[in-house]
This record gives structure tokens, C-alpha cells and sequence, in this order.
């Protein structure tokens, strides 16, 4: 159990296209899902809380209106990044929680976004 | 000071070895602390989850946590070659689900 599917897994488009990532929780109903951003040999950088039915809680640092996030319902939510330009080329991943109870996040397989 | 340290390796070794991966925290606050497996390119993998000071073993994995010491460690036991990874501690506290991450360590496991 606690499958989270990421969709698509690879995008490359042209500069001031907006993008748009999915994340679902396949088996679980999620209360909060993350959406991190990792570059190359680092390690994740969590970009802001996402909780259904309220808005996203956005780190220090990212801009709300640059990185939508829309959480509509317990098994989905969605990323999408504005006017991409190729600074924003990197590795998005989306992370999700069990509803009610204590446990780790979950991790999709990640969404490589390049733009040219 | 970082939150969470983690030695990046790359760390190599020899099919068979016991691999012992290890991250410090600074923060005392801290309540749950986890393991992923990263493949290149795909998302992280929950290996081992503990809220407690103490060992806990699955299969060829033992995570042992020292809340005294702020230390963690995970620990591979029979390293085979599909073990070479990347490997993330990762701590959190209080109701928010949000976890801090180590920076990673590289595993290679040589044939």
C-alpha cells in the first residue's frame, strides 16, 4: 500500500509555457501532500505543504504566484508552474500522508522538468 | 549548523560488507526519524520509520536512533550491488508532517 503516482514524468517545453504536475495517491486518502525540488546531487528542498480544501503553505523563498498548488480533493494534487523559464529546469517530486494517523510521507518517482 | 547532517560520500564497498550510514541532528525537538532509498532519477523509497531511541530491524536493515547523542544511523547488513543508492535520512517533529532532509549519501556496492 500507499502507492503516490506522479504524472507526467518528464517534460521539455519552451520558455514562458506554464506546466502542470500531478500528484495522486493511488491507494490512500492523503490529508497533506509536499512538493519538493531537487537538483543534481543534492537533496530535496521542500517548496511548500499542501492540505485539501485550504490553501498551500509556501517556504521561505518561493513564489506562490511562480509555483501554484491546488489540492481539490484527498487523492490529488497539483503543481503548476508559471511562465517556466529554463532557472526553474530541475526535479519536482510530490510526497503525500495517510489521513489520521502518524505516518512517513510517501514519495512519487518525480517529474524532470526541463525547459529550453 | 545545518539542521540534519549527513556525510554525501560517495562511500564504496565490496559485495557482502556491512554498510553503516549516519546523520546528526541538532534539534531535540525532533520526533520521527526515517530512511529512503533513491534510485537516480526516481523518487524516494521508505526504507525504516522510528519514533523511539533503539534499534529496529527489517530483513538486511537495522535503523538505530540515539536521541541522546542526536545521532541516527542505518545500518545494510549482506550489501548486494542493487543496494548502490542514494540514501536520505530524514527527521520531523510536531503535527505538520513536514521532515528535513539529510543531504544524501552515495552508496556504491562493487560486484
Amino acid at each position: 500500500g500507499a502507492v503516490v503516482s506522479q504524472h507526467p514524468s518528464r517534460v521539455i517545453c519552451k520558455s514562458g509555457t506554464s506546466v502542470k504536475i500531478e500528484c495522486r495517491s493511488l491507494d490512500f486518502q492523503a490529508t497533506t501532500m509536499f512538493w519538493y525540488r531537487q537538483f543534481p546531487k543534492q537533496s530535496l528542498m521542500l517548496m511548500a505543504t499542501s492540505n485539501e480544501g485550504s490553501k498551500a503553505t509556501y517556504e521561505q523563498g518561493v513564489e506562490k504566484d511562480k509555483f501554484l498548488i491546488n489540492h481539490a480533493s484527498l487523492t490529488l494534487s497539483t503543481l503548476t508552474v508559471t511562465s517556466a523559464h529554463p532557472e526553474d529546469s530541475s526535479f519536482y517530486i510530490c510526497s503525500a500522508i495517510k489521513v489520521g494517523s502518524n505516518q512517513p510521507q510517501h514519495f512519487g518517482d518525480g517529474t524532470r522538468l526541463s525547459i529550453l | 549548523q545545518k539542521e540534519v547532517e549527513q556525510d554525501p560520500g560517495p562511500l564504496s564497498v565490496p559485495e557482502g560488507a556491512i554498510v553503516s550510514l549516519n546523520c546528526t541532528y541538532s534539534n531535540s525537538a525532533f520526533q520521527y526519524f526515517m530512511w529512503y532509498r533513491q534510485y537516480s532519477r526516481k523518487g524516494p523509497e521508505l526504507l525504516m520509520y522510528t519514533y523511539s531511541s533503539g534499534n529496529k530491524e527489517d530483513g538486511r536493515f537495522t535503523a538505530q536512533v540515539d536521541k541522546s547523542s542526536k545521532y541516527i544511523s542505518l545500518f545494510i547488513r549482506d550489501s548486494q550491488p542493487s543496494d548502490s543508492a542514494t540514501y536520505l535520512c530524514a527527521i520531523g517533529s510536531g503535527n505538520t508532517g513536514k521532515l528535513i532532509f539529510g543531504q544524501g549519501t552515495t552508496l556504491q556496492v562493487k560486484p
